[in-house]
C-alpha cells in the first residue's frame, strides 16, 4: 500500500498568515500516460464530514476559495493557504488515488 | 442541492452484523463511483469499499475483504454495505461519498457504527 505522510502533524498560524502543509507519499503519485497526479486535499471541521478542496495535485474544487493552492509532483504535494481566515481552522488530509487500495495522510491540525 | 443521507448504524456486538444504508439525491446517481470511507473515534480517514457506476465492480481495503460487502441500486439511487463478522476495531463513524473512482466530491454527515466486545 502507498503510505503517505504529512508534517507536521499540528501547526497555529495567525490570521492572515500563510500556512502551509506538506504530504510525502512513499512512491509517485505521477501517471505518465495521463500527465496527472492522483491527489488529493480535504478539509475537515470538527463534527463535518470531509470537503474535497484540490484535486489532481493543484485543481481547485468549485466553489473552494482561491486562498487554497496546490503544488508539487511525484511524491511530494504541499496544500498553501494565502491568507489564514478563522474558518480555515480544521484538519487537513491528503489522499492518493494512484494505486489501489486508496489511503490517506494521518491529517495534519490547523490552528489560529 | 446534493444530499448523501446514511442509516442503519448502531450498537451491535463482535460478530454481529449490520447493513448500512445511503440515499442520494441531488445528482446523477449512476454517473457516479460510490464509496464507503470510516473514521475511528479521534482517528484519520480509512477507505473502506468502493463500487463502479453499475455495480459490476467492487474494491475492498484489505482488512474488510470477505466480512463486508458493497452494493448498489441505481433505480432506488440507493448505495449499502452489509456489514458482517463485526470486530471492535469496525467502530466508527462511516462516510457514504460519492466518487470519481479518484477523488471523493460528495460526502454524507455520516453513521456511527460501534462494535462492543
Amino acid at each position: 500500500d502507498i503510505v503517505m505522510t504529512q508534517s507536521p502533524d499540528s501547526l497555529a498560524v495567525s490570521l492572515g498568515e500563510r500556512a502551509t502543509v506538506n504530504c510525502k507519499s512513499s512512491q509517485s503519485l505521477f501517471s505518465s500516460s495521463t500527465n496527472r497526479n492522483y491527489l488529493a486535499w480535504y478539509q475537515q471541521k470538527p463534527g463535518q464530514p470531509p470537503k474535497l478542496l484540490i484535486y489532481r495535485a493543484s485543481t481547485r474544487e468549485s466553489g473552494v476559495p482561491d486562498r487554497f493552492s496546490g503544488s508539487g509532483s511525484g511524491t511530494d504535494f504541499t496544500l498553501t493557504i494565502s491568507s489564514l481566515q478563522a474558518e480555515d481552522v480544521a484538519v487537513y488530509y491528503c489522499q492518493q488515488s494512484y494505486a489501489a487500495p486508496i489511503t490517506f495522510g494521518q491529517g495534519t491540525r490547523l490552528d489560529i | 442541492e446534493v444530499q448523501l443521507v446514511e442509516s442503519g448504524g448502531g450498537l451491535v456486538q463482535s460478530g454481529g452484523s449490520l447493513r448500512l444504508s445511503c440515499a442520494a439525491s441531488g445528482f446523477t446517481f449512476s454517473d457516479y463511483w460510490m464509496s464507503w470511507v470510516r473514521q475511528a473515534p479521534g482517528k484519520g480517514l480509512e477507505w473502506v469499499a468502493n463500487i463502479n457506476k453499475d455495480g459490476s465492480a467492487e474494491n475492498y481495503v484489505d482488512s474488510v475483504k470477505g466480512r463486508f460487502t458493497i452494493s448498489r441500486d441505481n433505480t432506488e439511487n440507493s448505495l449499502y454495505l452489509q456489514m458482517n463478522s463485526l470486530r471492535a476495531d469496525d467502530t466508527a463513524v462511516y462516510f457514504c461519498a460519492g466518487d470519481t473512482g479518484y477523488y471523493f466530491h460528495y460526502w454524507g454527515q455520516g453513521v456511527q457504527v460501534t462494535v462492543s466486545s
